[in-house]
């Protein structure tokens, strides 16, 4: 059974700074894995994609790394705002009967202070 | 576009009582998604639909919860004898996914269920 982990669970950083997100998961045979960010009381908005196949994916300020043999994904944010203070989780899909189940870990909260 | 659409947006709910939650997919989106969020928690699957088929219920916790989609568009959870651990935020998604292949997920903004 995949099990997602994303650590830390909480941070808490002055603004402007870079700083990364971890998520792992234990089977390696994923189809891909999506980066979302949640405000509180609100939806999930999806932030990046990765496939299986791709190593990193980039939009704006973040930067989705995957290392599929070792388990891991990193969430870089580069010169953070105060804005970016969410919750960000990471799903991974897997293939042919699990492709719609998504597996999520219990997502970072990320402060960031002016 | 419309993204996904989802209501109620708050239920309060008496314990033992039935409960619907609806979820209107983006236009065109073959599958979809039902999740539920504890406090805290990442999401966790209860069930999915390709077009009007369930191709999965695997995460549904007990039969009181059911999940339909009879024309492939609109679909309904419906729990029924709602009990205190019900209570959790319900999340939709939609995905132009096909069969065994999976596509990006666009989630609703969820009906958060408090079971008094």
């Amino acid at each position: 059974k995949q099990e997602v982990t994303q650590i830390p669970a909480a941070l808490s950083v002055p603004e402007g700074e870079n700083l990364v997100l971890n998520c792992s998961f234990t089977d390696s045979a994923i189809y891909n894995l999506q980066w979302f960010r949640q405000d509180p009381g609100k939806g999930l908005t999806s932030l990046l994609l990765i496939q299986s196949s791709q190593r990193e994916q980039t939009s704006g300020r973040l930067n989705a790394s995957l290392d599929k043999s070792s388990g891991r994904s990193t969430l870089y944010i580069a010169a953070s705002q105060p804005g970016d203070s969410a919750t960000y989780l990471c799903a991974v899909n897997g293939w042919g009967t699990n492709a719609g189940k998504s597996t999520f870990g219990d997502g970072t909260t990320l402060t960031v202070k002016p | 576009g419309a993204g996904v659409s989802q209501s109620p947006r708050y239920k309060v709910a008496k314990r033992g009582q039935d409960v619907a939650l609806r979820c209107d997919p983006i236009s065109g989106h073959v599958s979809l998604f039902w999740y539920q969020q504890a406090l805290g928690q990442g999401p966790e699957f209860l069930t999915y639909f390709q077009n009007e088929a369930q191709l999965d219920k695997s995460g549904l916790p007990s039969d009181r919860f059911f999940a339909e989609r009879p024309e492939g568009s609109v679909s309904t959870l419906k729990i029924q004898r709602t009990q205190q651990e019900d209570s959790a935020v319900y999340l939709c998604a939609s995905s132009a996914a096909r069969t065994g292949v999976a596509y990006e997920q666009y989630f609703g903004p969820g009906t958060r269920l408090t079971v008094t």
